[in-house]
């Protein structure tokens, strides 16, 4: 299985400031054929069910703000979120479709 | 406006069963990989299994294979999971999601909790 380790696990960021999570897959999932990652970031806040922001790396989803943004390739990947809001305290998830089982990072827990 | 909707949830005891449903709406359902995916308390995400648009196509965690079952009624537009043997560590909230293009899994119902506990 590929493993999905994010880093770190818990990040307090000021309003406004920026907040950066890192995802690193054990196994390359860039497919060569295409050239695209085959990751995801997901938004996860309390109560509510998961809310895919990113796939292909960096390909925002519509109606996700661009303060909002993936990079990486290969094996190390980043979501960036440029100035923190309330509404952006969540859990956030990488997770790798490159192969089955699709597996996903830890998780990181953003709080202001 | 895409709607999925799981019930079935609940306390059981280990070794118990139980059957999960998932209904959707507001899209061609039949068109769609869909997939079950969990939450353990204090834990993150787990993928659990998927099905194909058809039914054809069957993939399960190494954690529920030969417990769990997946299946479909697109007649109903529906989807399951019928859980045996279940125990301690599959208590989580079960979601059901929609696989758009190229396995990215896009969308997501509200959750059903599991329980498992003597």
């Amino acid at each position: 299985d590929i493993v999905m380790t994010q880093s770190p696990d818990s990040l307090a960021v000021s309003l406004g400031e920026r907040a950066t999570i890192n995802c690193k897959s054990s196994h390359s999932i860039l497919y060569s054929s295409n050239n695209k990652n085959f990751l995801s970031w997901y938004q996860h806040k309390s109560g509510q069910p998961p809310k895919l922001l990113i796939s292909w790396a960096s390909a925002r989803e519509s109606g996700v703000p661009d303060r909002f943004s993936g990079s990486g390739s290969g094996t190390n990947f980043t979501l960036s979120i440029s100035s923190l809001q309330v509404e952006d305290v969540a859990i956030y998830y990488c997770q790798q479709y490159f192969r089955t089982p699709r597996t996903f990072g830890q998780g990181t827990k953003v709080e202001i | 406006e895409v709607r999925l909707v799981e019930s079935g949830g609940g306390l059981v005891k280990p070794g118990g069963s139980l059957r999960l449903s998932c209904e959707a709406s507001g899209f061609t359902f039949s068109d769609y990989t869909m997939n079950w995916v969990r939450q353990t308390p204090g834990k993150g995400l787990e993928w659990v299994s998927s099905m194909d648009y058809g039914g054809t196509y069957v993939f399960y965690a190494d954690s529920v294979k030969g417990r769990f079952t997946i299946s479909r009624d697109n007649a109903k537009n529906s989807l399951y999971l019928y859980m045996i043997s279940l125990r301690p560590d599959d208590t989580a909230v079960y979601y059901c999601a929609r696989d758009g293009a190229a396995m990215i899994t896009d969308f997501w119902g509200q959750g059903t909790l599991v329980t498992v506990s003597s």
